[in-house]
């Protein structure tokens, strides 16, 4: 079946550090793909997604590029903050269904010091 | 503007006796509706989903159901509960189609004792 899998645990970074979180997929339809983040005690929060070989998708300073041809949609970040300290999922669709089914990865707990 | 509901927003509940957990959508006619489960740590485990009134689809089963009485709302069940209920229940919205994002309550957190 359709899988997710990215870096594994924790990240941890001091401020103004440069952020790669690691996401690849094994899919047999037509993929799409997004970046969820959680912070503690909530629901997820949609960041971004792309849905074509190449897009590129971004919101709050992060920012992803779908790549087909190496099945990764990496989730980058130039200077992370303390505030972006939160679990990040990155979540796979089969834009073949009507109904969205994501299927989410185990999740990267990025831990960001000061 | 669109509101995702869930209640309660804790419950703590011993093993073998029922639950009710409840989400309500406003703002949004016909939304598609999906019941997540989240292990202490672990990652999203879609459970239900639903695109119309009176119909629901199970994805896994963990003896739990799953009902939508109303357009806008989407209820979680069980007549019997059991340690390995534990976790964090969320509800998500999203539109139709697969490319849709999903918009997901504030959850409830269960422990069975």
């Amino acid at each position: 079946g359709d899988s997710v899998t990215q870096t594994e645990g924790q990240v941890a970074l001091s401020e103004e550090d440069f952020l790669t979180i690691h996401c690849n997929y094994s899919a047999s339809g037509y993929p799409a793909l997004f970046w969820y983040v959680q912070y503690p005690g909530e629901g997820p929060q949609f960041l971004f997604r792309a849905s074509r070989d190449k897009e590129k998708g971004s919101s709050r300073g992060f920012e992803a590029t779908y790549d087909k041809g190496t099945t990764s949609f990496h989730l980058r970040k130039a200077s992370v903050q303390e505030s972006d300290s939160a679990v990040y999922y990155c979540a796979l669709g089969d834009l073949t269904q009507v109904v969205g089914q994501l299927t989410f990865g185990r999740g990267t707990r990025l831990q960001v010091y000061a | 503007a669109q509101t995702i509901h869930q209640w309660p927003v804790a419950e703590i509940k011993a093993v073998g006796s029922p639950l009710s957990l409840g989400c309500t959508i406003k703002g949004k006619s016909s939304p598609n509706l999906y019941w997540y489960w989240q292990a202490t740590g672990g990652t999203l485990q879609q459970l239900f989903y639903s695109i119309t009134v009176g119909q629901v689809e199970s994805v896994v089963q963990l003896n739990l159901s799953a009902s939508r009485p109303k357009d806008d709302q989407f209820i979680l069940s069980t007549e019997k509960l059991l340690l390995s209920h534990s976790g964090f229940y969320l509800c998500a919205w999203s539109l139709e189609g697969a490319n849709s994002d999903y918009t997901f309550g504030s959850g409830t957190r269960l422990l069975v004792i």
